[in-house]
């Protein structure tokens, strides 16, 4: 079963918003990352963090996480058009070394010109 | 730097129809090597991972088959394809590490349509 869950599945904003996507896993993880996937394309890593972290910013990305409740936000700031993608979080599990990432089913993110 | 390449991008075949997709990483030695699918409008479903030569998990009951007969080399097979294995198939390696599996990264991936 999938480990992580995005929520919403899909999210539509108009340029300048900022985007808010959500995401839920289900065991002890040691680190959580996000990436990006522009239609029809690979998948492009954005950002790591790790289980001992809180908060973490990439530019015009902040990634929250909360390994209580484990769920973790994905916020962009001032979007762009450009940034149109669907993005997953994806997730390890705890002290099992190089276990393959599970990914969640992603969010579809439009944003309007 | 590191590459991967996965070829080829797109192609279409008939029901019962052999496959094969490659994927090559250039730049990095042993590395941890993956096929993901991803159904139309979904999330990722890991199909293999590698962590060496000739060494194949296999995540999902299925009529595909993967090999890993040089280090930096991650073949997907089926003898016999199924209209289900149509999808968007993905190679991805991450370096290797520790305790907690690092970056991946990713192909421009290889979309099957099965007839």
């Amino acid at each position: 079963s999938q480990q992580g869950e995005e929520d919403p599945q899909a999210l539509s904003i108009q340029e300048g918003e900022n985007a808010t996507m959500n995401c839920s896993y289900k065991t002890s993880i040691n680190n959580l990352q996000w990436y990006r996937q522009n239609s029809g394309r690979g998948l492009v890593h954005l950002i790591l963090i790790r289980s001992n972290e809180r908060e973490k910013h990439s530019g015009r990305l902040r990634v929250t996480l909360d390994t209580s409740k484990k769920s973790s936000s994905l916020l962009i700031t001032a979007s762009r058009a450009a940034d149109t993608a669907s993005y997953f979080c994806a997730t390890d599990i705890l002290y099992s070394g190089n276990t393959p990432l599970v990914f969640g089913k992603g969010t579809r993110l439009s944003v309007i010109a | 730097s590191q590459t991967i390449h996965q070829w080829p991008a797109t192609l279409v075949q008939p029901v019962g129809s052999p496959l094969s997709l490659e994927c090559t990483v250039e730049g990095t030695s042993n590395p941890n090597l993956y096929w993901y699918r991803q159904a139309a409008g979904r999330g990722l479903q890991l199909l293999f991972y590698s962590v060496g030569i000739g060494q194949i998990s296999s995540e999902v009951p299925q009529n595909l088959s993967a090999s890993r007969p040089q280090d930096r080399q991650f073949i997907l097979s089926s003898k016999k394809l199924l209209l289900s294995d149509s999808g968007f198939y993905l190679c991805a390696w991450s370096a290797r590490t520790g305790v907690a599996t690092g970056e991946l990264f990713f192909g421009e991936g290889s979309r099957l349509t099965v007839l």
